[in-house]
């Protein structure tokens, strides 16, 4: 079965660039829809973007500005940039395939990003 | 954006309860919408889709349904490990968004 797992520093400075990757374990990532979703106490769930293979990306509005999502499909890997990043950038972040219509399933299991100087 | 409304936001209850929660959206979303559990420290799970289908191992006790603008969830028999934090999401628009979530507790 497909399993996720995300990776990347647990503390970034603000104004700095926040980077993870999410490695699949037990499938291809050809040919699915890959995403990312993070986790506030305060603001819940929130997603961020999913991309299709080599093909078009979608972004949540509010962070389209300052988010980058790309595969790798020679390394399984999909990686997330988030630019200039603020406090309230401090989250859980998730790794998840999309399936059709938009849900999503299976999740990383999240790592914990947080924004401090 | 679509905002997503639960409700209520904590359930107290206890093991064979006959467990409900709602999810309202601010406009129609049609049947695009899925439910998942959350165990703290863990990954929320997708337990429905499509407002009422059960995706594929997950307990028929489960349960949901609603179109538009109205959504329930039920757990028709409350286990142990059903204590938990339930989210709605919709996928009919973008971008997608999550309701805050029901906590359903002992």
């Amino acid at each position: 079965q497909v399993q996720l797992q995300e990776s990347g520093p647990g503390l970034v400075k603000p104004s700095e660039t926040l980077s993870l990757t999410c490695t699949v374990s037990g499938g291809s990532i050809s040919n699915y829809h890959w995403g990312w979703i993070r986790q506030t106490p305060g603001k819940g769930l929130q997603w961020i973007a999913y991309i299709f293979d080599s093909g078009p990306i979608n972004y949540n509005p509010s962070l389209k500005s300052r988010v980058s999502i790309s595969l790798d499909t020679s390394k399984n890997q999909l990686s997330l940039k988030l630019f200039s990043v603020t406090a309230a950038d401090t989250a859980v972040y998730y790794c998840a395939r999309r399936l059709t219509n938009a849900w999503f399933d299976p999740w990383g299991q999240g790592t914990l990003v947080t924004v401090s100087s | 954006d679509i905002q997503m409304t639960q409700s209520p936001s904590f359930v107290s209850a206890s093991v064979g309860d006959r467990v409900t929660i709602t999810c309202r959206a601010s406009q129609g979303v049609g049947t695009y919408l899925a439910w998942y559990q959350q165990k703290p420290g863990k990954a929320p799970k997708l337990l429905i889709y499509s407002a009422s289908s059960l995706q594929s191992g997950v307990p028929s006790r489960f349960s949901g349904s609603g179109s538009g603008t109205d959504f329930t969830f039920t757990i028709s028999s409350l286990q142990p490990e059903d204590f938990a934090t339930y989210y709605c999401q919709q996928a009919n628009n973008f971008p997608l968004t999550f309701g805050g979530g029901t906590k359903v507790e002992i």
